[in-house]
């Protein structure tokens, strides 16, 4: 069974720093890999989606990483600000099964 | 992106009613859509998978009777929490998942819809 790890589970930074989101997964039989960001008492918003096929993907100040053999996944954030703080969330696709999700990493960013 | 819509966006019920969750994707049609839930600081939990014409596929521990799921259409599935209870307060999040195109087999979520009983 597919299980989805996030490490750190919390993480306090002070704005300008890069840092670094872990997440592995035990099955490397996936379709694609998704990060999300949650705010507290909202939804999920899709940060960046990456097929199988794929090492990486950027988005602005992000970028996600994955290596599928390892069972690996890393989301960077360049240049952090207040703005993010928020749960981020991995989540693994395996073809015909809905999203595995980890528990998340809640990040804090201070001005 | 699609987009996914969820009705109610909150609810607060007493104690032994039964309360209706839609989830509907408005752009796209789809085959599939799931159900999850979320506890306070936890992470999504799945309930069921629901396929349109077919009965849902529940996850284990999920009690089939107590969260009834239809998939009428192929932009319409409902959660319906019967004879709710306090400890049935969660966040409820729906999923559409793309069958075509571009987007085969990515998964769109709903804003999700907080339910309170009292």
């Amino acid at each position: 069974k597919q299980e989805v790890t996030q490490i750190p589970a919390a993480l306090s930074v002070p704005e300008g720093e890069n840092l670094v989101l872990n997440c592995s997964f035990t099955d490397s039989a996936i379709y694609n890999l998704q990060w999300f960001r949650q705010d507290p008492g909202k939804g999920l918003t899709s940060l960046l989606l990456i097929q199988s096929s794929q090492r990486e993907q950027t988005s602005g100040r992000l970028n996600a990483s994955l290596d599928k053999s390892s069972g690996r996944s890393t989301l960077y954030i360049a240049a952090s600000q207040p703005g993010d703080s928020a749960t981020y969330l991995c989540a693994v696709n395996q073809a015909g099964t809905a999203l595995i999700f980890g528990k998340g990493t809640t990040l804090s960013v201070s001005s | 992106g699609a987009v996914v819509s969820q009705h109610p966006s909150w609810v607060i019920c007493k104690s032994g009613t039964s309360v209706k969750i839609e989830c509907r994707s408005l752009d796209f049609q789809a085959t599939t859509m799931f159900w999850y839930r979320q506890f306070p600081k936890q992470s999504l939990m799945l309930m069921a998978t629901s396929n349109e014409g077919s009965k849902a596929t529940y996850e284990q521990g999920v009690e089939k009777d107590k969260f009834l799921i239809n998939h009428a259409s192929l932009t319409l599935s409902t959660l319906t929490v019967t004879s709710a209870h306090p400890e049935d307060s969660s966040f409820y999040i729906c999923s559409a998942r793309v069958d075509t195109g571009v987007s085969y087999n990515e998964q769109f979520f709903g804003p999700g819809t907080r339910l309170t009983v009292l």
